[in-house]
């Protein structure tokens, strides 16, 4: 079965300070990686994906996250964060490949605010 | 080249009616996934229509039901409202490309609150 935890519901940082949102995954194949960001009122948008190729995942608005199979994380992360980063961030487990895709499993979010 | 696309917005309606929300997905994808975003909670899996038949379901009742038309469309039914089924309905679609793990891409969703 596949499930995500994210570790925190709620991240506060100040604008230009780094940026650390956790997540650990179980997932009984090789999986699929994602994490998606929701603003409100608006749809969710993917960050950055990992498929079994590099580790290190760069994704959009300078976010990046690292595959640890031994550890069985993928946390996000952005250096330097912006005002325009608050929002509700989610951390994804996709089972499959093929007919399977699209079922994804969500973690139940965290939420990012970012003081000035 | 327009996103996914959902019908209504928002809607209210009472305990035993029946909904239907659309759907239309991004332009050149064929496949739809329907989730349900309880208050405070990450989208859970509903079902996906794939070739106008529904090709995977989450753990959801009978209450609630799907379509796919040619056009790739879709519409997601619930009957019998309860309660417990205030939630933003979201959809979302994607090209199905075999192995090749795609992108889902979500619509803005639809705000059903049942009273």
């Amino acid at each position: 079965a596949q499930s995500v935890t994210q570790l925190d519901s709620h991240v506060s940082v100040s604008e230009g300070t780094p940026v650390l949102l956790r997540c650990n995954y179980s997932s009984s194949y090789s999986p699929s990686l994602f994490w998606y960001v929701q603003h409100p009122n608006k749809g969710l948008q993917l960050l950055l994906k990992y498929t079994s190729a590099a580790t290190l995942v760069k994704g959009i608005n300078g976010f990046e996250a690292e595959f640890k199979k031994s550890e069985t994380s993928f946390h996000l992360t952005k250096p330097s964060a912006h005002m325009s980063d608050a929002a509700e961030y989610f951390c994804v487990v996709s089972e499959g490949r093929g007919s399977t895709l699209g079922r994804l499993y969500f973690g139940r979010g965290t939420q990012l605010t970012v003081w000035p | 080249d327009a996103g996914v696309t959902q019908s209504p917005t928002h809607l209210i309606k009472t305990r035993g009616q029946q909904v239907t929300l659309r759907c239309s997905p991004k332009s050149g994808h064929d496949t739809v996934s329907w989730y349900q975003q309880a208050l405070g909670q990450g989208p859970q899996f509903i079902f996906q229509y794939y070739e106008e038949e529904e090709r995977q379901r989450g753990n959801f009742p009978d209450r609630f039901s799907g379509h796919q038309f040619p056009n790739y469309s879709s519409e997601l039914n619930v009957n019998a409202l309860l309660l417990g089924d205030s939630a933003l309905y979201l959809c979302a679609s994607s090209l199905n490309q075999g192995n090749i793990p795609g992108e889902l891409f979500f619509g803005e969703g639809s705000r059903l609150t049942v009273l």
